[in-house]
């Protein structure tokens, strides 16, 4: 079975701290995604990654970076946590297709003080 | 680009009722459509998909899901809930030869009573 695997499952910061949220899946998937799951907003896209080193901006991208410089490996940055940024993160890959289905990671609860 | 729109944000059915979550989505062009389950405490997983050819799709735990192409629909069924199907459920699309990138709904959450 596919992995994806996200590092933190939990993360507390401070306002203005710099963040990183790692992502690593196990399958050479080249589609890579970073979403936000809030109560009653669904899940918003943040950023995706057609392969290595190729990033596209989802709809709400502002805030955020990533980085993708592994196959593997989609790292999401927040370069200064926002109380309004206080989530669930969802980490996702797939094989390169629209038709391919979404193997989601657990997620990662981050709280911002 | 393309949006969907799940229309009820919750749905309250008692068990062994039947079911419709309804979802519509926007898009210029041809779509995939997926509809994706969150049990509680758990990550999203795969309902089912429609890809291409019937329109009716099936999963293995009796929903289903019709592509109406000219309504820009994709509603959920299931005839008869079950306890267990307590989930919040989100519909998907993805847009064909385009970015592809997987968009979702807001969704929805049915709670299934006795």
């Amino acid at each position: 079975d596919v992995k994806v695997t996200q590092s933190s499952r939990y993360l507390v910061k401070r306002t203005g701290e710099k963040v990183f949220l790692e992502c690593v899946q196990d399958m050479d998937h080249e589609n890579m995604f970073w979403y936000r799951q809030d109560p009653g907003l669904g899940l918003r896209l943040i950023y995706f990654s057609y392969d290595v080193k190729m990033k596209e901006k989802g709809d709400i991208p502002e805030g955020y970076s990533v980085s993708r410089e592994k196959k593997e490996r989609f790292s999401l940055i927040l370069e200064s946590a926002s109380t309004n940024q206080t989530s669930m993160y969802l980490c996702a890959s797939r094989v390169r297709s629209g038709a391919n289905v979404l193997t989601f990671g657990a997620g990662s609860r981050l709280t911002v003080l | 680009a393309q949006s969907v729109t799940q229309l009820d944000s919750q749905v309250p059915v008692f068990e062994e009722a039947p079911v419709e979550l309804r979802c519509n989505y926007s898009s210029s062009v041809s779509v995939y459509l997926f509809w994706y389950v969150q049990y509680p405490n758990q990550g999203l997983q795969l309902l089912l998909k429609y890809l291409s050819g019937s329109t009716l799709v099936e999963s293995i735990n009796g929903f289903e899901a019709e592509f109406n192409k000219s309504q820009t629909s994709f509603h959920l069924r299931k005839p008869s809930v079950h306890i267990s199907d307590t989930a919040e459920y989100f519909c998907a699309v993805s847009e064909k030869g385009g970015s592809e990138k997987l968009v979702f709904g807001k969704g929805t959450k049915l709670t299934v009573n006795p």
